[in-house]
């Protein structure tokens, strides 16, 4: 099983909504992964998990809140986000510390920020 | 710091045929892996394959190829007998290896094909 899947597929929120992604895997990879990508452009490095920790953050505003419950799931919450955080929203995992391991990505969700 | 260039922002290729992705990388590190994803319009990223810096060999799987030139700092994706299905947006990436943290991809620009029957 190669598959990793996030919820919702779509999503449209207001500036003052909380709301949060979902994303799963059952592939046994210890490493996960937030990607942000705008309309044709390549996806961004948001932040990276390692075995339940936050290990990388690349200077994502605060109103994007990473929480890693377990070994298969990942969530991103969101709170008083702007219009130009709408996006697709891709969640990757691989396998921690591995130099080969290609990642694998979910179908993403597509936020709309009105 | 890496940076990954694909100068082609869309390419027609007629259905049968094959056709060349380009993608030129710089980095100063002497061990990195090179990969290739293909993003339909429906928006997952599918991992295509995988090259490692001191792979003697290029990288094949199905009708995927990757010629990697590392004196030029090249790793172009060739599809063989281009079909229908084909047609997406396709990303170079290279990877850099954060310890135990996992592997941080940074992508190039992408490359629009559409397969013309």
């Amino acid at each position: 099983d190669t598959e990793v899947t996030q919820t919702p597929k779509h999503l449209v929120m207001g500036m003052t909504n909380k709301k949060s992604l979902k994303c799963e895997q059952h592939m046994g990879h210890r490493a996960m992964y937030w990607y942000k990508q705008k309309a044709k452009k390549p996806p961004e490095l948001m932040f990276v998990y390692s075995y339940e920790k936050l290990s990388i953050n690349e200077s994502v505003p605060s109103r994007f809140s990473p929480e890693c419950p377990n070994s298969s799931l990942l969530n991103l919450h969101l709170h008083a986000l702007q219009p130009e955080d709408s996006a697709l929203y891709l969640c990757a995992s691989s396998q921690a510390g591995s130099r080969g391991s290609e990642q694998y990505f979910g179908p993403g969700t597509r936020l709309t920020v009105t | 710091a890496q940076k990954i260039t694909q100068t082609q922002p869309g390419m027609f290729v007629q259905e049968k045929e094959a056709v060349t992705l380009d993608c030129t990388y710089d980095t100063s590190d002497q061990s990195y892996g090179l990969f290739w994803y293909k993003q339909p319009s429906s928006g997952e990223m599918i991992f295509l394959i995988y090259q490692g810096s001191y792979d003697e060999q290029n990288a094949t799987e199905g009708r995927y190829s990757l010629n990697f030139q590392k004196a030029r700092k090249s790793a172009n994706l060739v599809i063989s007998a281009s079909q229908l299905g084909d047609s997406a947006m396709y990303f170079c990436a290279m990877r850099e290896l954060i310890k135990a943290a996992g592997n941080k991809l940074t992508f190039g620009g992408g490359t629009r094909v559409l397969v013309k029957p």
